[in-house]
């Protein structure tokens, strides 16, 4: 059963551009919540998705934007890239989040993408 | 938001036991505790979450009193494996909460031989 996947691994853009980042959930996940990670600092919320809709949003600017297919797997895409941008995105998956369940929310998280902004 | 605060490192070494405190004084009545395991370029990996009171996996400990207003993640044993970045994460991804979730820098934990 294969976890949580990201890609890419690893990509270069230059200041004004745009990125779109891909997450393929756990099997069996059906929310999928977007992190992103400075060097040196702990993951920082971006948003979450369940059922195609974003649910939650982090205190992130409208230039981060996400989607969410059929199948559960994700996108994020950011516009208009500034140098702060740069960092480890990661992606978490959790199981019937959505659904209201108790618990807290246990998440699994990707490897990430590292994207550097030039 | 119920912010955290953690030890930013600790040391120890092989076979010892090592406890971390998370402190989290505005902790929300929904709200649990959630720790996290990360090494350099990966994503954080689940170790334990709680309520209240005590419990117990195959690797770790979660203590957290009556109050709720912090914990402890406590390690049995640590090898130099476990050298490694620690979040405590407090909130609940269930319900609006969510969005506060916030990490913290962590406690960067370094086992020696």
């Amino acid at each position: 059963d294969a976890g949580v996947t990201q890609s890419p691994t690893h990509l270069i853009k230059t200041r004004g551009q745009q990125v779109t980042l891909r997450c393929s959930p756990k099997s069996g996940h059906d929310t999928v919540s977007w992190y992103q990670q400075a060097l040196g600092q702990g993951p920082q919320f971006i948003f979450q998705y369940y059922e195609e809709e974003e649910r939650q949003r982090g205190n992130f600017p409208d230039r981060f934007s996400g989607h969410q297919f059929p199948n559960y797997s994700s996108e994020l895409n950011v516009n208009a890239l500034l140098l702060g941008d740069s960092a480890l995105y990661l992606c978490a998956s959790s199981p019937g989040v959505g659904r209201g369940l108790s618990g807290g929310g246990k998440q699994f998280f990707g490897p990430g993408t590292r994207l550097t902004v030039l | 938001l119920a912010k955290t605060t953690q030890p930013i490192s600790m040391d120890s070494y092989e076979g010892q036991e090592v406890n971390i405190t998370c402190s989290h004084n505005n902790i929300a009545t929904n709200d649990y505790i959630t720790w996290y395991q990360q090494f350099p370029s990966q994503g954080p990996r689940f170790i334990i979450q709680g309520y209240k009171t005590k419990v117990t996996n195959e690797v770790a400990s979660l203590f957290i009193p009556a109050d709720r207003k912090s914990s402890t993640l406590s390690l049995p044993r640590v090898s130099l494996s476990d050298t490694a970045v620690y979040y405590c994460l407090v909130g609940n991804l269930t319900s609006g909460s969510a969005r506060q979730l916030t990490f913290g820098s962590g406690t960067q934990l370094t086992v020696l031989p």
